[in-house]
């Protein structure tokens, strides 16, 4: 069980708007803005999203925006794009002795 | 271009011994934390461990303390991972991953599989 919980599944059509929730607690999510958000295709190696809740790392489309609202931190995909079509991990820093955590992944479907 | 470039995984017996390595180029590796990531098939990412810049400040995820070693040669520009005390649960592909120095992970190499299995 991961520390950080998301929903398993989304799906969406192309050029709607999804978003995907990523829950934790006031040790990690709830008590730093070190939130951050990967994309990871079949077979390849995850590539950073957001980091610190809701900057965009240079290179990442704009159509990909961060939020957090006190233990749950949100990634938002505007005008979905087939290409989009992906697993979605979050990530936080923690206060625990295991220093960082992730969530379980979600895996977006463009219909 | 940043590259990390990882070796050394493979199939090895339960409570048996392997040695990662990670050979980075295109960054200022002696100013860089570096992290190992895992993820078993088909699963989630897990953090492993994370070294600072000298070597001497570690850090390990708590199912792998005691058994796991972090090192780095800043000569050599390599990060590597001593596992010990193999289980059948640390089957994974193992990732080398930049620190991005805001407490993410901004750069993962290809990732090397570990298979625990008699």
């Amino acid at each position: 069980q991961s520390a950080l919980t998301q929903p398993a599944s989304v799906s969406g059509s192309p050029g709607q708007s999804m978003t995907i929730s990523c829950t934790g607690t006031s040790s990690d999510v709830g008590r730093y803005n070190y939130v951050s958000w990967y994309q990871q295709r079949p077979g390849k190696a995850p590539k950073l999203m957001i980091y610190d809740v809701s900057n965009r790392p240079s290179g990442v489309s704009n159509r990909f925006s961060g939020s957090k609202s006190g233990n749950t931190a949100s990634l938002t995909i505007s005008g979905l794009q087939a290409e989009d079509e992906a697993y979605y991990y979050c990530s936080s820093y923690t206060s625990r002795s295991t220093l960082w955590v992730f969530g379980g992944g979600t895996k977006l479907t463009v219909l | 271009d940043v590259q990390l470039v990882e070796s050394g995984g493979g199939l090895v017996q339960p409570g048996g011994s392997l040695r990662l390595s990670c050979a980075a180029s295109g960054f200022n590796f002696r100013g860089s934390y570096l992290h190992w990531v895992r993820q078993a098939p088909g699963k989630g990412l897990v953090w492993v461990s994370r070294i600072m810049r000298g070597g001497s400040d570690t850090n390990y995820a708590d199912s792998v303390k005691g058994r796991f070693t972090i090192s780095r040669d800043n000569a050599k520009n390599t990060v590597y991972l001593q596992m010990n005390s193999l289980r059948a649960e640390d089957t994974a592909v193992y990732y080398c991953v930049r620190d991005g120095g805001n407490y993410n992970f901004d750069y993962w190499g290809q990732g090397t599989l570990v298979t625990v299995s008699s």
